[in-house]
C-alpha cells in the first residue's frame, strides 16, 4: 500500500502552460507539505498545510498554489509556468511533531 | 553562505566502517532533521532532533544546540546506506532550511 503518492511521475509542458501535480496521502496524517528540489539537489519546502490552514509559505512565487479538497490531499497547482520551475517535487505529510515525514516519490517536472 | 552547511559533500567508506556526518547551521531552530535520499530519488526522514540524542538500528544521529551542530552517525555501514544525507532546520517561525547533502558511496 503506498502510504504517499503524487501524479504524475514526469511531466513535459510548455511555456506559459497551467499544470497541477496531485498528491495523496493514506496514513490519517494532519500536516502535508510540498518540496522543490532542483537541478543542484538543494531541497526548499514551499508549503505545508494543517487542517486545510496554510502554515508555511516560504517565498514562493505565487504563480504556485496549494489546493487542498481534503485532509489526505495537497495538489500543486502551478500557472504561467517558466523554465525556471523545472524540477523534482516532491509531496510529503507527517504527524504534528513527529520524527517522520513520509515523502512521496516525486514528480518531476520539465518546463520546455 | 548557506545558513546550513554540512561536510564533507562526499564521502567513500568501506563496508563497515563508522561514518560520520556533520551539519552546523546558524540560524535559531526548534528542530533538526536528518533526510536520507536514495540513489533512485525517493526520500526517506530519519530523525527529527531538537536536544541530545536518537538512535534508530545502526543510525544515531546527536544535536548539541550550544554548538548548533549536529552528527549523523552510522555504524558497521553497508553498501545499501549509500544515498545522501541531507541535513534541514525548521526556525523558530516554522520554515525550513536545507543542507546541499552529503553523498556517502560505500564500497563492499
Amino acid at each position: 500500500d503506498t502510504a504517499v503518492s503524487q501524479t504524475p511521475k514526469y511531466l513535459v509542458t510548455q511555456m506559459g502552460n497551467d499544470k497541477s501535480i496531485k498528491c495523496e496521502q493514506n496514513l490519517g496524517h494532519d500536516t502535508m507539505y510540498w518540496y522543490k528540489q532542483d537541478s543542484k539537489k538543494f531541497l526548499k519546502i514551499m508549503f505545508s498545510y494543517n487542517n486545510k490552514e496554510l502554515i508555511i509559505n516560504e517565498t514562493v512565487p505565487n504563480r504556485f498554489s496549494p489546493k487542498s479538497p481534503d485532509k489526505a490531499h495537497l495538489n500543486l497547482h502551478i500557472n504561467s509556468l517558466e523554465l525556471g520551475d523545472s524540477a523534482v517535487y516532491f509531496c510529503a505529510s507527517s504527524l504534528p511533531h513527529t520524527d517522520t515525514q513520509y515523502f512521496g516519490p516525486g514528480t518531476r517536472l520539465t518546463v520546455l | 553562505k548557506n545558513e546550513v552547511e554540512q561536510s564533507p559533500q562526499n564521502l567513500t567508506a568501506q563496508e563497515g566502517e563508522f561514518i560520520t556526518i556533520n551539519c552546523s547551521y546558524s540560524v535559531g531552530i526548534s528542530a533538526l532533521h536528518w533526510l536520507q535520499q536514495h540513489p533512485g530519488g525517493g526520500i526517506v526522514s530519519l530523525f527529527m532532533l531538537s536536544s541530545g540524542k536518537k538512535k534508530h538500528g545502526r543510525l544515531i544521529a546527536t544535536i548539541n544546540i550550544q554548538e548548533k551542530h549536529s552528527s549523523l552517525h552510522i555504524t558497521a555501514s553497508h553498501p545499501r546506506d549509500s544515498a545522501v544525507y541531507i541535513c534541514a532546520v525548521t526556525g523558530n517561525n516554522n520554515d525550513m532550511r536545507f543542507g546541499a547533502g552529503t553523498r556517502l558511496t560505500v564500497k563492499p
